[in-house]
């Protein structure tokens, strides 16, 4: 069965480059999550599409940006890095509304340097 | 203002007994909660979910139970096998909302032969 897919699963930027990060939702999945997971931390909500728009916004600095596209993928665009931005980023996709055991990705880490 | 709280960060149990592991929250709004297992380079995976209107769901080996005057669940693994061993992480949410999860810091549970 087809997974969500991110790209990249490894990427290592230095301070203050830009990083864009990628997910692929399952097919048909309308909704996608975006989680941060810093080393030994528990995932942390970002934000999330559903149909293309913003459903909601959680812990996402402003140096973050994020769309869903018309094909429903989602790209998670990260400016002016940071240190602390060295994380495992996680996405997510569902079916929307009532489907809370969503699909994760294997996750993208981010290195910055 | 960690609002789940998995207090344990590690377990390990002999393979054929009972694996318990727990997980606390502090939001009295939370009616949905989900256990997600993870592996080492992997997302997520989910695995159990209960809703506030239950005090208990089973799927196999898995069971989770809710108490909420406690504000507490617990998820059971009867018999813990080895291929068990990896991230629990306990997370909740709002029904009706954008499906957000809120994570706990994880536990990791060993299964040992």
């Amino acid at each position: 069965a087809a997974g969500v897919i991110q790209s990249p699963r490894h990427l290592i930027k230095e301070k203050r480059e830009t990083a864009t990060l990628k997910c692929y939702p399952i097919p048909r999945h309308d909704t996608v999550y975006w989680y941060q997971q810093g080393p030994g931390q528990d995932p942390q909500f970002l934000i999330s599409f559903y149909e293309k728009m913003q459903s909601d916004k959680g812990s996402i600095p402003d140096r973050f940006s994020a769309q869903q596209f018309s094909d429903y993928h989602s790209e998670l665009n990260m400016s002016s890095l940071e240190l602390g931005d060295s994380a495992l980023y996680f996405c997510a996709s569902s079916r929307g509304t009532g489907d809370y055991g969503y699909t994760f990705g294997s996750g993208t880490r981010l290195t910055v340097v | 203002d960690q609002q789940v709280k998995q207090n344990s960060p590690s377990l390990s149990v002999q393979e054929g007994r009972i694996s318990i592991l727990n997980c606390d929250y502090t939001n009295s709004m939370f009616d949905y909660f989900l256990w997600y297992k993870k592996y080492p380079a992997e997302g997520p995976t989910f695995l159990i979910s209960i809703s506030s209107i239950k005090d208990k769901n089973e799927d196999g080996r898995f069971t989770v139970f809710l108490n909420k005057s406690a504000k507490h669940l617990s998820l059971h693994i009867v018999p813990s096998q080895p291929g068990d061993s990896a991230v629990y992480f306990c997370a909740a949410t709002f029904q009706g909302g954008s499906e957000k999860l809120v994570f706990g810091k994880g536990t990791k549970l060993t299964v040992n032969p």
